[in-house]
Protein backbone atom coordinates (compact mmCIF):
# COMPACT_ATOMS: atom_id res chain seq x y z
CA UNK A 1 0.00 0.00 0.00
CA UNK A 2 1.00 3.34 -0.91
CA UNK A 3 1.92 5.94 2.56
CA UNK A 4 2.83 9.46 2.13
CA UNK A 5 3.79 10.82 5.66
CA UNK A 6 4.60 14.40 5.80
CA UNK A 7 6.03 16.60 9.04
CA UNK A 8 7.67 19.52 9.81
CA UNK A 9 4.89 22.17 9.79
CA UNK A 10 4.64 24.36 12.81
CA UNK A 11 4.46 28.22 13.07
CA UNK A 12 6.99 30.50 11.60
CA UNK A 13 7.62 34.16 11.65
CA UNK A 14 7.38 36.27 8.52
CA UNK A 15 11.39 35.80 6.87
CA UNK A 16 11.79 32.89 8.68
CA UNK A 17 12.59 29.01 7.39
CA UNK A 18 10.56 25.67 7.93
CA UNK A 19 11.88 22.08 6.17
CA UNK A 20 9.02 19.91 5.30
CA UNK A 21 9.41 16.22 4.88
CA UNK A 22 7.61 13.52 3.20
CA UNK A 23 8.26 9.80 3.52
CA UNK A 24 7.07 7.06 1.06
CA UNK A 25 6.80 3.56 1.30
CA UNK A 26 4.81 1.19 -0.44
CA UNK A 27 6.34 1.38 -3.88
CA UNK A 28 9.73 2.62 -5.28
CA UNK A 29 10.32 5.56 -4.56
CA UNK A 30 13.47 6.43 -6.38
CA UNK A 31 11.74 5.54 -9.68
CA UNK A 32 8.76 8.62 -9.50
CA UNK A 33 8.33 12.17 -9.79
CA UNK A 34 6.98 13.50 -6.47
CA UNK A 35 5.19 17.20 -5.72
CA UNK A 36 4.18 19.50 -3.01
CA UNK A 37 0.71 21.08 -3.59
CA UNK A 38 -0.86 23.87 -1.29
CA UNK A 39 -3.78 25.05 0.32
CA UNK A 40 -4.89 27.77 2.22
CA UNK A 41 -7.66 27.78 4.31
CA UNK A 42 -11.04 28.05 2.12
CA UNK A 43 -9.29 28.21 -0.75
CA UNK A 44 -8.40 25.90 -3.89
CA UNK A 45 -5.72 23.73 -4.99
CA UNK A 46 -2.25 25.32 -5.49
CA UNK A 47 0.79 23.17 -7.10
CA UNK A 48 4.04 24.16 -5.66
CA UNK A 49 6.90 21.90 -6.90
CA UNK A 50 7.89 18.90 -8.14
CA UNK A 51 11.03 16.92 -8.78
CA UNK A 52 12.06 14.19 -11.29
CA UNK A 53 12.54 10.54 -10.12
CA UNK A 54 16.48 11.22 -9.74
CA UNK A 55 16.20 15.01 -8.70
CA UNK A 56 18.16 15.94 -11.80
CA UNK A 57 15.17 18.25 -12.73
CA UNK A 58 13.17 20.23 -10.54
CA UNK A 59 9.99 23.09 -10.92
CA UNK A 60 8.57 25.82 -8.88
CA UNK A 61 5.54 27.90 -8.91
CA UNK A 62 6.57 31.31 -10.05
CA UNK A 63 4.90 32.03 -6.25
CA UNK A 64 7.72 30.26 -4.51
CA UNK A 65 10.34 30.24 -7.20
CA UNK A 66 13.96 32.10 -5.57
CA UNK A 67 12.68 31.10 -2.16
CA UNK A 68 11.56 27.36 -2.07
CA UNK A 69 13.59 24.29 -2.84
CA UNK A 70 12.74 20.78 -3.54
CA UNK A 71 14.99 17.95 -2.56
CA UNK A 72 14.55 14.12 -2.00
CA UNK A 73 16.79 10.98 -0.65
CA UNK A 74 16.03 8.09 -2.92
CA UNK A 75 18.10 6.21 -0.16
CA UNK A 76 15.96 7.31 2.91
CA UNK A 77 12.38 7.34 0.32
CA UNK A 78 11.88 10.25 1.68
CA UNK A 79 11.53 14.09 0.16
CA UNK A 80 11.85 17.45 1.08
CA UNK A 81 10.81 21.03 0.87
CA UNK A 82 13.12 23.54 2.02
CA UNK A 83 11.02 27.06 2.43
CA UNK A 84 12.69 30.43 3.68
CA UNK A 85 11.88 34.39 3.40
CA UNK A 86 7.92 32.73 4.42
CA UNK A 87 5.51 35.68 3.91
CA UNK A 88 1.66 35.58 5.53
CA UNK A 89 0.40 33.77 2.51
CA UNK A 90 2.62 31.18 2.26
CA UNK A 91 0.05 29.86 4.92
CA UNK A 92 -1.38 26.56 3.73
CA UNK A 93 -1.42 22.90 4.58
CA UNK A 94 1.51 21.44 2.57
CA UNK A 95 0.50 18.05 0.61
CA UNK A 96 3.23 15.73 -1.10
CA UNK A 97 1.94 13.73 -3.52
CA UNK A 98 3.53 10.98 -5.84
CA UNK A 99 2.21 9.84 -9.23
CA UNK A 100 2.99 5.72 -9.05
CA UNK A 101 2.27 4.06 -13.12
CA UNK A 102 0.37 7.24 -13.72
CA UNK A 103 -2.26 7.05 -10.21
CA UNK A 104 -1.60 9.98 -7.59
CA UNK A 105 -1.37 9.27 -4.25
CA UNK A 106 -1.51 11.96 -1.22
CA UNK A 107 -0.32 12.36 1.94
CA UNK A 108 -2.41 13.73 4.48
CA UNK A 109 -1.01 17.20 4.55
CA UNK A 110 0.83 19.11 7.24
CA UNK A 111 0.10 23.23 8.51
CA UNK A 112 2.57 26.17 7.88
CA UNK A 113 1.41 29.08 9.51
CA UNK A 114 3.16 32.29 8.80
CA UNK A 115 2.37 34.94 11.26
CA UNK A 116 4.03 36.99 14.05
CA UNK B 1 0.40 29.26 -18.64
CA UNK B 2 -1.99 27.19 -18.60
CA UNK B 3 -5.79 28.51 -17.30
CA UNK B 4 -8.47 25.78 -16.25
CA UNK B 5 -11.76 26.80 -15.58
CA UNK B 6 -14.18 24.27 -14.18
CA UNK B 7 -17.89 24.62 -14.39
CA UNK B 8 -20.07 25.03 -12.20
CA UNK B 9 -18.37 26.30 -9.50
CA UNK B 10 -21.06 24.54 -7.31
CA UNK B 11 -24.06 22.61 -7.85
CA UNK B 12 -26.75 20.83 -5.87
CA UNK B 13 -28.02 17.59 -6.22
CA UNK B 14 -30.28 14.54 -5.08
CA UNK B 15 -28.94 11.11 -3.90
CA UNK B 16 -29.41 8.94 -7.42
CA UNK B 17 -29.02 12.13 -10.00
CA UNK B 18 -26.29 12.16 -12.88
CA UNK B 19 -23.96 14.80 -12.37
CA UNK B 20 -21.54 16.32 -14.62
CA UNK B 21 -18.72 18.79 -13.98
CA UNK B 22 -16.87 20.27 -16.65
CA UNK B 23 -13.02 21.28 -17.29
CA UNK B 24 -11.62 23.63 -19.86
CA UNK B 25 -7.75 24.57 -20.61
CA UNK B 26 -6.86 27.59 -21.87
CA UNK B 27 -4.73 25.82 -24.78
CA UNK B 28 -4.72 22.07 -26.04
CA UNK B 29 -3.39 19.78 -23.39
CA UNK B 30 -4.07 16.00 -24.91
CA UNK B 31 -5.44 14.03 -22.33
CA UNK B 32 -2.70 14.96 -19.77
CA UNK B 33 -5.59 15.46 -17.10
CA UNK B 34 -6.73 14.31 -13.91
CA UNK B 35 -9.64 14.54 -11.32
CA UNK B 36 -9.76 14.94 -7.54
CA UNK B 37 -12.22 14.33 -4.81
CA UNK B 38 -11.89 16.96 -1.60
CA UNK B 39 -14.05 16.07 1.48
CA UNK B 40 -13.53 19.49 4.38
CA UNK B 41 -10.95 18.29 6.12
CA UNK B 42 -9.25 16.07 4.36
CA UNK B 43 -6.67 15.35 1.63
CA UNK B 44 -7.75 15.04 -1.89
CA UNK B 45 -8.17 12.04 -3.46
CA UNK B 46 -7.58 10.75 -6.83
CA UNK B 47 -10.06 9.39 -8.92
CA UNK B 48 -9.61 9.88 -12.57
CA UNK B 49 -6.36 10.32 -14.39
CA UNK B 50 -4.71 10.95 -18.45
CA UNK B 51 -8.84 11.86 -18.67
CA UNK B 52 -10.36 8.83 -18.66
CA UNK B 53 -8.35 6.03 -16.66
CA UNK B 54 -9.94 5.37 -13.33
CA UNK B 55 -7.44 5.28 -10.16
CA UNK B 56 -7.13 1.66 -9.08
CA UNK B 57 -9.68 1.47 -6.74
CA UNK B 58 -12.02 3.89 -7.66
CA UNK B 59 -15.73 3.13 -8.16
CA UNK B 60 -17.15 3.22 -11.72
CA UNK B 61 -19.53 5.21 -11.08
CA UNK B 62 -17.00 8.05 -11.73
CA UNK B 63 -15.84 8.41 -15.80
CA UNK B 64 -14.35 10.90 -17.25
CA UNK B 65 -14.10 11.50 -20.73
CA UNK B 66 -12.42 14.82 -23.27
CA UNK B 67 -9.26 15.62 -25.08
CA UNK B 68 -7.70 19.00 -26.59
CA UNK B 69 -9.48 21.32 -23.91
CA UNK B 70 -12.76 20.20 -23.18
CA UNK B 71 -13.18 17.54 -20.66
CA UNK B 72 -15.82 16.46 -18.27
CA UNK B 73 -15.98 14.40 -14.67
CA UNK B 74 -19.31 12.51 -14.23
CA UNK B 75 -20.77 10.75 -11.49
CA UNK B 76 -23.40 8.45 -12.92
CA UNK B 77 -25.33 8.00 -9.55
CA UNK B 78 -24.64 10.47 -6.62
CA UNK B 79 -24.47 8.52 -3.43
CA UNK B 80 -24.19 10.51 0.25
CA UNK B 81 -20.29 10.06 0.33
CA UNK B 82 -19.93 11.88 -3.13
CA UNK B 83 -20.82 15.42 -2.08
CA UNK B 84 -17.62 16.97 -1.69
CA UNK B 85 -15.40 19.51 -3.96
CA UNK B 86 -13.91 18.35 -7.23
CA UNK B 87 -10.68 19.88 -8.85
CA UNK B 88 -9.48 19.23 -12.47
CA UNK B 89 -5.07 19.88 -12.78
CA UNK B 90 -3.33 19.51 -15.96
CA UNK B 91 -0.32 18.61 -16.20
CA UNK B 92 0.86 18.56 -20.28
CA UNK B 93 3.41 21.34 -19.52
CA UNK B 94 4.43 22.95 -16.34
CA UNK B 95 3.49 25.10 -13.92
CA UNK B 96 1.09 22.56 -13.43
CA UNK B 97 -2.37 24.06 -12.56
CA UNK B 98 -5.69 23.61 -11.27
CA UNK B 99 -9.14 24.31 -11.60
CA UNK B 100 -11.05 26.29 -8.99
CA UNK B 101 -13.13 23.31 -7.85
CA UNK B 102 -17.04 22.40 -8.39
CA UNK B 103 -18.76 22.36 -4.74
CA UNK B 104 -20.90 19.39 -5.36
CA UNK B 105 -23.60 19.65 -2.76
CA UNK B 106 -26.80 18.23 -1.18
CA UNK B 107 -30.38 19.55 -2.53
Amino acid sequence: EVQLLESGGSLVQPGGSLKLSCAASGFTFSSYAMTWVRQAAGKGLEWVSTISAGGGSTYYADSVKGRFSISRDNSMDTLYLQMSSLRAEDTAVYFCRGTVAGNYYWGQGTLVTVSS
Amino acid sequence: DIQMTQSPSSLSASVGDRVTITCRASQGISNYLAWFQQKPGKAPKSLIYAASSLQSGVPSKFSGSGSGTDFTLTISSLQPEDFATYYCQQYSSYPLTFGGGTKVEIK
